[in-house]
């Protein structure tokens, strides 16, 4: 079974409205990254966010971070045509020598 | 700018063909990952380098696939022989320091098809 987990599997917005998804972990980890994939292309990293930070923003992405629950969340605000891609967390598992293990992604559609 | 190149970008062969996709990393990672992506299974990690050396590959098919990396600018991973079962993106990525704390950089991957 996958380390992380995103909800929903797909999301379609009209431009401009906030997207947010979700990622579920099992294990107790040091750090988090979301990825980004375009179609047809390789993966993008965005933001990395520490097991002892709660919250991180890069330009219009924020970050959450809840250990407790094993869970974070990505949002992207204004979204634009240009946010349609899939989204991706990434776990590093402290028991599996912290490798990242990336889980089944978000496809987010944005309409303009 | 630096990225990290893989050849073929495409590939077709046929079952029991030997496949070799070919790797350039970032110049100056010391880290390099390989990857596939399929619709069923996902993003799975098949193996990673650390300085040249394999750290782990655990995730590839061993009597089948074999990966290395004959100098700091190649990695390889090579199939033989090719089953269907092998259709996939597979990426390579790069990174320097330890794999949890820093950010990997992908390839455009190589899109293989077995017939």
């Amino acid at each position: 079974s996958q380390q992380g987990e995103e909800d929903p599997q797909a999301l379609s917005i009209q431009e401009g409205e906030n997207a947010t998804m979700n990622c579920s972990y099992k294990t107790s980890i040091n750090n988090l990254q979301w990825y980004r994939q375009n179609s047809g292309r390789g993966l993008v990293h965005l933001i990395l966010i520490r097991s002892n930070e709660r919250e991180k923003h890069s330009g219009r992405l924020r970050v959450t971070l809840d250990t407790s629950k094993k869970s974070s969340s990505l949002l992207i605000t204004a979204s634009r045509a240009a946010d349609t891609a899939s989204y991706f967390c990434a776990t590093d598992d402290r028991a599996a020598g912290n490798k990242l293990t990336f889980g089944g992604g978000t496809r987010v559609l944005v309409k303009p | 700018d630096a990225r990290v190149t893989q050849t073929p970008r495409h590939k077709v062969t046929e079952m029991g063909q030997e496949v070799t996709m070919r790797c350039q990393p970032i110049l100056g990672h010391n880290t390099v990952f390989w990857y596939r992506q399929t619709m069923m299974q996902g993003l799975e990690l098949l193996a990673y380098f650390r300085n040249r050396a394999p750290l782990d590959d655990s995730g590839m098919p061993k009597d089948r696939f074999s990966a290395e990396m004959p100098d700091a600018t190649l990695a390889t991973l090579k199939i033989q022989p090719s089953e269907p079962r092998d259709s996939a993106v597979y990426f390579c990525a790069s990174g320097f320091g330890t794999v949890s704390y820093n950010e990997q950089f992908f390839g455009p991957g190589t899109r293989l098809t077995v017939l």
